[in-house]
């Protein structure tokens, strides 16, 4: 099976840097996935590292160490409307499912 | 594209009745996934189908709960007979096999038993 450990809440002040860690332990790996939700919405995906090193999408950035077991989402330039869930999930084996974490909170604060 | 659709948005039910969650994934997309989302259990993985075949139906809670997939545009989930700890917000996912694995979720249903 899979687990995964994050921070249940994270606050910060607009224009901000947050990182979200995330460590896995799961008996196969293929991938380390992130998703955004909005309070009442659905999961949207932000990003997805299958090897190591930083993955770059405008003010979100992923970042992954298959050695270590552990991967990080970066939000930088925080926005109010960053405020939300944000989930690393794993891609344990060779199908297309993912085991997700428990989630962060993250708040942004004027 | 319309992404995922889901239906009803909003059920509410009286305990022992059976509900009936449907999920049409986006067209062309050949994975689909059914979540259930509680504060306590967070997001879980139900059952996944790839190609409308079931492939791991391990996160279905019990017997209470089946999942039918008959073609590549149509999905259910049923409960029968509905129990209160089955309230929940129940999501539909799709993906296409290959790419960067990106799950593309419905808008969910919130499910209340009473």
């Amino acid at each position: 099976g899979q687990s995964l450990e994050q921070p249940s809440e994270v606050t910060a002040v607009e224009g901000a840097i947050v990182q979200i860690n995330c460590t896995y332990q799961t008996s196969g790996f293929y991938g380390l996935s992130w998703y955004q939700q909005h309070d009442g919405g659905a999961p949207t995906f932000l990003s997805y590292n299958a090897l190591d090193g930083l993955e770059e999408t405008g003010r979100f950035s992923s970042f992954l160490s298959r050695s270590d077991s552990y991967g990080y989402l970066l939000l930088q330039e925080l926005q109010m409307k960053d405020s939300a869930s944000y989930f690393c999930a794993v891609r344990g084996s060779n199908d297309y499912k993912l085991s997700f974490g428990a989630g962060t909170t993250v708040t942004v604060r004027a | 594209d319309a992404g995922v659709i889901q239906s009803p948005r909003h059920e509410v039910t009286e305990m022992g009745q059976e509900v009936t969650l449907r999920c049409k994934p986006i067209s062309g997309h050949n994975s689909l996934f059914w979540y259930r989302q509680t504060m306590m259990r967070g997001l879980e993985l139900l059952i996944y189908f790839n190609n409308n075949v079931p492939i791991d139906d391990s996160g279905m809670p019990e017997d209470r709960f089946s999942a039918k997939m008959p073609n590549a545009s149509f999905s259910t989930l049923k409960i029968q007979p509905s129990e209160p700890r089955d309230s929940a917000v129940y999501f539909c996912a799709s993906s296409f096999d290959g790419g960067n694995y990106e799950q593309y979720f419905g808008p969910g249903t919130r499910l209340t038993v009473t």
